[in-house]
């Protein structure tokens, strides 16, 4: 069975107290791993897609990295704008009419930056 | 943001009821999912759309029907809602299945 697991499950940071968000994944066939970011009431946001081992990818203060078990986001300097819950999802292939990868969610993992 | 509706945004309805969810894009993506979000368990595919009239069952599909009759229409039904639905529902569009899935901003449901 694929599994997401994210860790850990709330991390608070002061301002530019930098840190690294862990997801561990097992998956039948990797198509795919996505970060999202979710603030309280909204739905989730898109953030990067990774779709091989070693490759990284980065926006403002965010990076994510993979490997073949775990990706890691990575917060450099955080501000308080970037506290947020932070979900990881992998996209295994499932062989179905249509071929529509499903995406499996994490539990999502809540950072909340201090000023 | 990508151009998804979600509505209603919250419902408050009885055990027993009939409930349809509606998610609207203008997107013209042709894969539409419906998830459920709760507290210790992520977000779970309900059923998702590969295109008009084209459906198929997700993780949690029991007690849950969809129809896709327009490119840009895709309703979550609830034929007879329980307590155990009350949750949060997004929906999610995308172009195609290995890219990037945009979610709405969710439909609040209660179940008493």
């Amino acid at each position: 069975e694929d599994q997401v697991t994210q860790s850990p499950e709330a991390l608070r940071l002061q301002e530019g107290e930098s840190s690294s968000l862990n997801c561990s994944y097992t998956v039948s066939g990797l198509r795919g791993l996505f970060w999202y970011r979710q603030d309280p009431g909204k739905g989730p946001e898109f953030l990067f897609t990774l779709y091989s081992a070693g490759e990284e990818k980065e926006k403002e203060r965010l990076k994510a990295t993979l490997t073949k078990k775990e990706s890691f986001l990575h917060i450099t300097a955080p501000k308080p704008e970037d506290s947020a819950t932070y979900l990881c999802a992998v996209q295994a292939l499932a062989i179905t009419q249509g071929g529509s990868e499903k995406l499996v969610f994490g539990k999502g993992m809540k950072l909340t930056v201090n000023p | 943001d990508a151009g998804i509706t979600q509505s209603p945004r919250h419902k408050v309805t009885e055990t027993g009821t009939p409930v349809t969810l509606r998610c609207h894009q203008t997107e013209n993506h042709r894969y539409m999912y419906w998830y459920r979000q709760d507290p210790g368990h992520g977000l779970r595919l309900i059923h998702y759309s590969y295109g008009v009239k084209d459906t198929d069952k997700g993780e949690v599909s029991d007690g849950y029907s969809v129809s896709r009759s327009k490119t840009e229409d895709f309703l979550l039904t609830l034929e007879s809602a329980t307590s155990s639905q009350t949750s949060v529902y997004f929906c999610a569009i995308s172009r195609w299945s290995n890219q990037p899935q945009h979610f709405g901003d969710g439909t609040r449901l209660s179940i008493l």
